[in-house]
């Protein structure tokens, strides 16, 4: 089975400032891993995801994401927040070494709310 | 670019109705899966298709059934429709890797709202 953890039900923090939300995962195989931001009546866009390769991810919108298999994390992170960012944002993960990895679905947390104040 | 087309985006049934969604996947996209996100609630997988045929199922109902057509276009229907049925309806679309090596990113769309009164 696959689970996601976003321990932050809201994250805050000032325009200009770093931001990081926070996501843990567990999985039996290697994990896919990816984020998606959703705003007020939208749905889900990509942000990035995490396939192989280099542990630093960059998405969309300056977003990025550091894999870190001992710790199974995979936080998203921007070095300098805008106002705009406020939105609700989703880690999900597939395991890709599950049976029917080509087809399985993905396994969302619970979801973090960023808002960033002017 | 095209993106994933959900119709329609609000509907309003009573108990006992039925309803079906429509999902358009990005044009060349092979796999369909549906989602239900209750308010306040993260999406929870409900099924998927993958050239036509069911691949994957999740928590769906029963009462809903699902299937993928020809043009690679899905619908969702949903049969005896209760109050606990109003949530917000995605639908996402992918394109299989080559090699057996499936990375794909799912694309959701905008979304069904239905509110069963």
């Amino acid at each position: 089975a696959q689970s996601v953890a976003q321990p932050e039900d809201q994250v805050n923090v000032a325009e200009g400032n770093p931001l990081t939300v926070k996501c843990t995962y567990s999985v039996s195989g290697n994990p896919y891993l990816f984020w998606y931001v959703q705003y007020p009546n939208r749905g889900l866009q990509f942000l990035l995801k995490y396939i192989t390769g280099d542990n630093l991810v960059k998405g969309s919108y300056g977003f990025e994401a550091e894999f870190n298999k001992s710790q199974t994390s995979f936080h998203l992170k921007k070095p300098s927040a805008l106002v705009s960012d406020s939105a609700l944002y989703f880690c999900a993960v597939r395991d890709r070494d599950s049976p029917n990895s080509g087809y399985s679905t993905l396994t969302f947390g619970k979801g973090t709310m960023l808002l960033v104040s002017p | 670019a095209a993106g994933v087309i959900q119709s329609p985006r609000h509907l309003i049934k009573e108990k006992r109705e039925t309803a079906t969604l429509k999902c358009y996947p990005i044009p060349r996209h092979d796999t369909v899966y549906w989602y239900q996100q209750g308010p306040g609630q993260d999406p929870q997988f409900l099924i998927s298709f993958y050239e036509k045929m069911q691949s994957d199922k999740g928590s769906i109902p029963d009462r809903f059934s699902a299937q993928q057509f020809s043009d690679y276009h899905s619908e969702l229907n949903m049969s005896s429709l209760e109050l606990g049925d109003s949530a917000l309806y995605f639908c996402a679309s992918s394109l299989s890797a080559s090699g057996g090596v499936y990375q794909e990113t799912q694309y959701f769309g905008p979304g069904t709202r239905l509110l069963v009164l």
